[in-house]
């Protein structure tokens, strides 16, 4: 069946880092692909997304491409900050429209 | 303003009770869903609902039942609870059972003493 695998965490940085998040997914077809985010106490926000092969998803300094020939949606950004501490998730939708989610990384920024 | 809200926030109950949790969006949504997010963190989904039909029912003990008296609640009736139920239960709804992305509310933490 459909599934994620995303790294493990916790990822612990310093502020003005760079972040990459590894997302790789098994799935019939072409499956849209997305990265949410949890900040504590909270739900999950979309981040970004992509539709399509080779799209790039963008949004706050985060990117992730799609790429079907690895099958993966790995997540960066440039220079965190604290505010960036969060719980992401990689998922894709399926049939049915559901969402099938990695585990979650949880990312802490130092300042 | 919430647009997708859960009540309660926190629920903390024995083994054997029964109870619910609401959620409600005020987006005009067409379809909503119920996720469990375990202590892992690793997020599944149970249900979900598109205009008061059921359309999505995973592998989800018949203890839970979920309920939409209209387009924009879908409640969360869960009987003689166990150790096991205690988890973040999340409401999300999306514009209808095709569209992405989906609004997700703030979860009810629900711990089962």
């Amino acid at each position: 069946g459909d599934s994620v695998t995303q790294m493990e965490g916790p990822v612990t940085l310093s502020e003005e880092a760079f972040l990459t998040i590894n997302c790789t997914y098994t799935a019939t077809g072409y499956p849209s692909l997305f990265w949410y985010v949890q900040y504590p106490g909270e739900g999950l926000q979309l981040l970004l997304k992509a539709t399509k092969a080779d799209d790039k998803g963008s949004n706050k300094g985060f990117e992730a491409t799609y790429r079907k020939e690895t099958t993966s949606f790995h997540l960066e950004k440039g220079s965190v900050q604290v505010s960036d501490s969060a719980v992401y998730f990689c998922a894709l939708r399926t049939a049915g429209n559901k969402l099938t989610f990695g585990g979650g990384t949880r990312v802490l920024v130092k300042p | 303003d919430t647009a997708v809200s859960q009540t309660p926030k926190y629920l903390v109950t024995q083994m054997g009770n029964d109870k619910s949790i609401k959620c409600e969006q005020n987006l005009g949504h067409d379809t909503m869903y119920w996720y469990k997010q375990d202590s892992k963190k690793f997020l599944k989904i149970m249900f979900s609902y598109n205009n008061k039909e059921l359309i999505i029912n995973e592998t989800v003990p018949n203890r839970f039942s979920p309920k939409s008296p209209d387009k924009a609640h879908l409640n969360l009736h869960i009987n003689s609870l166990e150790l096991g139920d205690s988890a973040v239960y999340f409401c999300a709804s999306s514009q209808d059972r095709h569209s992405q992305p989906q609004h997700f509310g703030d979860g009810t933490r629900l711990s089962i003493l």
